[in-house]
């Protein structure tokens, strides 16, 4: 079983759509939380970055995280056909000899259509 | 501010060869992570520099290693390359704490024939 789970989609949504993208995971030590988007064939772009349980919102992102369910979700309002892209839960926990270690879910492949 | 680059953008080898990517992170960032993606496996963790110090490593065999050098420029190397090395190679760069937001590269498609 792999420490971070993410359904792989493709989630397909209508121009508007509010949209919900979810992480498990199962390593209690995990601290810290980030959402990235990729589009096809570059590289991950930082969205959202939190450390601790509740929301954290950012324009259209919204960010959650329950540490207690170990569950993170990623809500984006309003979403638009340039939100078509992957988006990556990645977290990383205190334990890897004060590093910057990260381990990523699998990806959700989003398509917002117009 | 200008983000991570990295060089080359694609390469293409053969098994047994080895490679060299490169990789300047963002100006004032002093660690440096590399990660492989792969469609079946995602993105991995290979290893970690900081001060031109490993500081972490991933589950990855000893054919693929790195450094770092005095300016934070970091480089990676795979030798005897296996068809199962092809993906894009990421690289990321943070400030210089622990559990830093990381910035990403737009990666370092290496294709092995």
């Amino acid at each position: 079983q792999k420490e971070v789970e993410q359904d792989p989609g493709p989630l397909s949504v209508p121009e508007g759509a509010i949209v919900s993208l979810n992480c498990t995971y199962s390593n209690s030590a995990f601290q810290y939380f980030m959402w990235y988007r990729q589009y096809s064939r570059k590289g991950p772009e930082l969205l959202m970055y939190t450390y601790s349980s509740g929301n954290k919102e950012d324009g259209r992102f919204t960010a959650q995280v329950d540490k207690s369910s170990k569950y993170i979700s990623l809500f984006i309002r309003d979403s638009q056909p340039s939100d078509s892209a992957t988006y990556l839960c990645a977290m990383s926990h205190p334990n890897n000899n004060a590093g910057n270690m990260l381990t990523f879910g699998g990806g959700t492949r989003l398509m917002v259509k117009p | 501010k200008a983000g991570v680059t990295q060089t080359p953008r694609y390469l293409i080898k053969t098994r047994g060869q080895q490679v060299t990517l490169s990789c300047s992170p963002i100006s004032g960032h002093r660690s440096v992570s590399w990660y492989q993606q792969t469609p079946g496996q995602g993105l991995q963790f290979l290893f970690e520099y900081f001060s031109e110090t490993q500081r972490n490593k991933g589950n990855f065999p000893g054919r693929f290693s790195g450094r770092q050098f005095s300016n934070s420029r970091s480089e990676m190397n795979v030798s005897t390359l296996e068809l199962g090395d092809s993906a894009l190679y990421l690289c990321a760069s943070s400030w210089a704490g622990s559990y830093n937001e990381q910035f990403f590269g737009p990666g370092t498609r290496l294709t092995v024939l």
